[in-house]
């Protein structure tokens, strides 16, 4: 049982190119999440899904796009990479949404916009 | 918005010895459920203890317990017989009662000393 899979590890963009950062949990949770982490702070919220086909932004949703075609996968797309987007990211998922349903969290990709 | 604040930065405790991080949250909901992380040096976010805000009792786990003041709105994490394994970010959580809003404090890094 993988859990929650992220690819890459670590990955550096130039201003301006466009990437996705994949995501994939084999536990059959409907609730999925991606998150970013400066550094010295905290998680924010970027976006979340329900299941798949609906998706909804959290708390910095800007400069991001996400799908959710099946309920395994959930990437999250980067078009015109900034420096300002530089940061950990992290997936998650959850089998409900509330807090008696744990977030299971990747391991993060790192991402570096220079 | 539901804010955390965690006020300590850093924190250092002897091996064996125990060590409290401190958490406060503003929100205006009755209901919601408050969380404290550990992140290790592997940046795997690891659930350590959760907290639903309708039940008065303290939860606790194993050596960690919290002590939960809901007027106060205050939230601390104590952490007994600290060991080496220990060491990590802390980070703070609060959940609102739709599960659908997430927000975390910005850590504290605690390390313990042989």
């Amino acid at each position: 049982n993988a859990g929650v899979t992220q690819t890459p590890k670590f990955r550096i963009l130039k201003i301006g190119q466009s990437m996705t950062l994949q995501c994939t949990q084999d536990m059959n949770h409907n609730y999925m999440y991606w998150y970013r982490q400066d550094p010295g702070m905290g998680l924010k919220l970027i976006y979340y899904s329900v299941g798949a086909g609906i998706t909804d932004k959290g708390e910095v949703p800007n400069g991001y796009n996400v799908s959710r075609s099946t309920t395994e996968d959930f990437p999250l797309r980067l078009e015109l990479a900034a420096p300002s987007q530089t940061s950990v990211y992290f997936c998650a998922s959850s089998y409900k949404l509330s807090g008696n349903s744990p977030l299971h969290f990747g391991n993060g990709t790192r991402l570096t916009v220079t | 918005a539901q804010t955390v604040t965690q006020s300590q930065p850093e924190m250092s405790v002897q091996e064996a010895e125990t060590v409290t991080l401190s958490c406060t949250y503003d929100t205006s909901e009755s209901n919601y459920y408050l969380f404290w992380y550990k992140q290790p040096p592997s940046r795997q976010m690891i659930l350590v203890i959760r907290q639903e805000a309708y039940k008065q009792q303290n939860a606790t786990e194993n050596r960690f317990s919290v002590n939960f003041q809901k007027a106060a709105k205050s939230f601390s994490l104590k952490i007994s017989d600290s060991q080496l394994g220990d060491t990590a970010m802390y980070f703070c959580a609060f959940m609102n009662s739709l599960g659908n809003d997430m927000r975390f404090g910005a850590g504290t890094r605690l390390t313990v000393k042989p």
